[in-house]
């Protein structure tokens, strides 16, 4: 089945500075990739996802990356700020069957001011 | 706005005791969603339902069961509760059809003393 590793598990940067997190798929029939977004005591939001018929995507100051023949795809945050210390989860869908979603282990991002 | 409803934020129980988590949402998604979350283990899924009394195991099924006797509601039952099973766990619903976004609701924190 599908495993998705998340790196790394914890990422702290300074404010302004830019973050990145990796992620990398075993499925290579998986066709889309979202990002959620969990602040401390809420919930997961989809902030970012991109399928695979796109190598790149970008929302203001988020962006992801695809590469289909490597299987991992990326979240890039520029000019970081304190609003984005959260945990962040990476996930690949499941197409055999119903859907459903495959979550790596987590990123814990700090951004230091 | 979709909204996913749980049942209970916070919730102790005894070992050996059953256990009902619900959750309720109101934009008649066709698809349904548990997910334990752990530290370090990311969202884990238990259960999910793709129609009214449909479910399929996720990838920790074993001590859980679930009941979707309608479309908006879709609940986590606990046969025996361990403690084991302390855990936060995640409701999720998504529309369905290659509409893969999963909304979640607030989570209920168990105990399991």
């Amino acid at each position: 089945g599908e495993n998705v590793e998340q790196h790394p598990s914890t990422l702290s940067v300074q404010e302004g500075d830019s973050a990145v997190i990796k992620c990398t798929y075993s499925d290579s029939a998986s066709n889309y990739f979202p990002w959620y977004k969990q602040e401390l005591g809420k919930r997961p939001q989809l902030i970012i996802d991109i399928r695979s018929n796109v190598g790149e995507k970008k929302d203001q100051r988020i962006a992801v990356t695809l590469n289909k023949t490597a299987k991992h795809f990326s979240l890039h945050i520029t000019e970081t700020q304190p609003e984005d210390s959260a945990v962040y989860f990476c996930a690949a869908i499941i197409i055999q069957g119903a859907q459903k979603l495959v979550f790596g282990q987590g990123t814990r991002l700090t951004i230091n001011p | 706005d979709v909204k996913v409803t749980q049942s209970s934020r916070y919730l102790v129980k005894r070992t050996g005791e059953k256990v009902f988590l619900e959750c309720v949402q109101d934009m008649d998604h066709e698809n349904m969603f548990w997910y334990r979350q752990d530290p370090g283990l990311g969202l884990r899924l238990i259960y999910f339902s793709y129609d009214v009394k449909m479910k399929e195991k996720g990838d920790i099924p074993e001590g859980y069961s679930v009941s979707r006797e309608k479309k908006e509601r879709f609940s986590l039952i606990l046969e025996s509760a361990s403690t084991n099973q302390t855990s936060m766990y995640l409701c999720a619903s998504s529309l369905g059809q290659a509409n893969y976004e999963q909304y979640f609701g607030p989570g209920t924190r168990l105990t399991v003393t």
